[in-house]
């Protein structure tokens, strides 16, 4: 089983849509949860990240953890044509201080 | 803060010759990461330092594999005998260190061995 699930899509959602991202992870030692931004050919760029269980906004993005579950999603309202990319999600595990990564979810916003 | 730079940004290379590369972290981060990344895949771990020393290293890196960060500061990561195989995107991340704190990616470099 791996450390860290996606739904690889690809998701499509018209433009002002609301962008649901989901992600699952095994490890109950997971202590950090990350959502990174990926367009093609360039490197992830960092979104957000939550700790604690409930709900994170920032802006149009609000990352949801439920540690009981193992689940953490993140929230796209009112999408954009340049939001579309992939999404990783990763979560960081405190023994051996790892990052592991999710395959990725690809977005495309409709206009 | 200028960010977490790579060089370089492509590589070519030959099968069975040795390629380089390097980056330099954000200056005050103390922890920096090699990741691997091939299409349609999330980044795979290769190995770690917190400051010069090499903490981890993925049981997944071949013996062809080696990483370096003298003082602390800039790392190199060598593949010797490349193989077709080690074509991918080779990202650099580094981070304050403490619980979680986030990693940030260089642009990458990518590896074609043709």
């Amino acid at each position: 089983q791996k450390e860290v699930e996606q739904n690889s899509g690809p998701l499509s959602v018209p433009e002002g849509a609301i962008a649901s991202l989901n992600c699952t992870y095994s490890d109950r030692g997971s202590q950090s949860f990350f959502w990174y931004r990926q367009y093609s050919g360039k490197s992830p760029e960092l979104i957000m990240f939550i700790y604690s269980n409930g709900d994170k906004e920032d802006g149009r993005f609000t990352a949801q953890l439920n540690k009981a579950s193992q689940y953490v999603s993140l929230l796209i309202r009112d999408s954009q044509p340049s939001d579309s990319a992939t999404y990783l999600c990763a979560v960081y595990i405190n023994t051996g201080n790892q990052f592991y990564f999710g395959t990725g979810t690809s977005l495309t916003v409709i206009p | 803060d200028t960010g977490v730079s790579q060089n370089p940004r492509h590589k070519i290379t030959k099968r069975g010759q040795n390629v380089t590369f390097r980056c330099d972290p954000i200056s005050e981060h103390n922890r920096l990461y090699w990741y691997r990344q091939t299409l349609g895949q999330g980044p795979e771990f290769l190995t770690y330092f917190q400051n010069e020393a090499q903490l981890e290293k993925s049981r997944l890196l071949s013996d062809r594999f080696s990483a370096e960060r003298p003082k602390g500061s800039f790392s190199t990561l060598e593949i010797q005998r490349t193989e077709q195989g080690d074509s991918a995107m080779y990202l650099c991340a580094s981070s304050l260190g403490g619980l979680g704190s986030p990693l940030h990616f260089g642009n990458g470099t990518r590896l074609t061995v043709t």
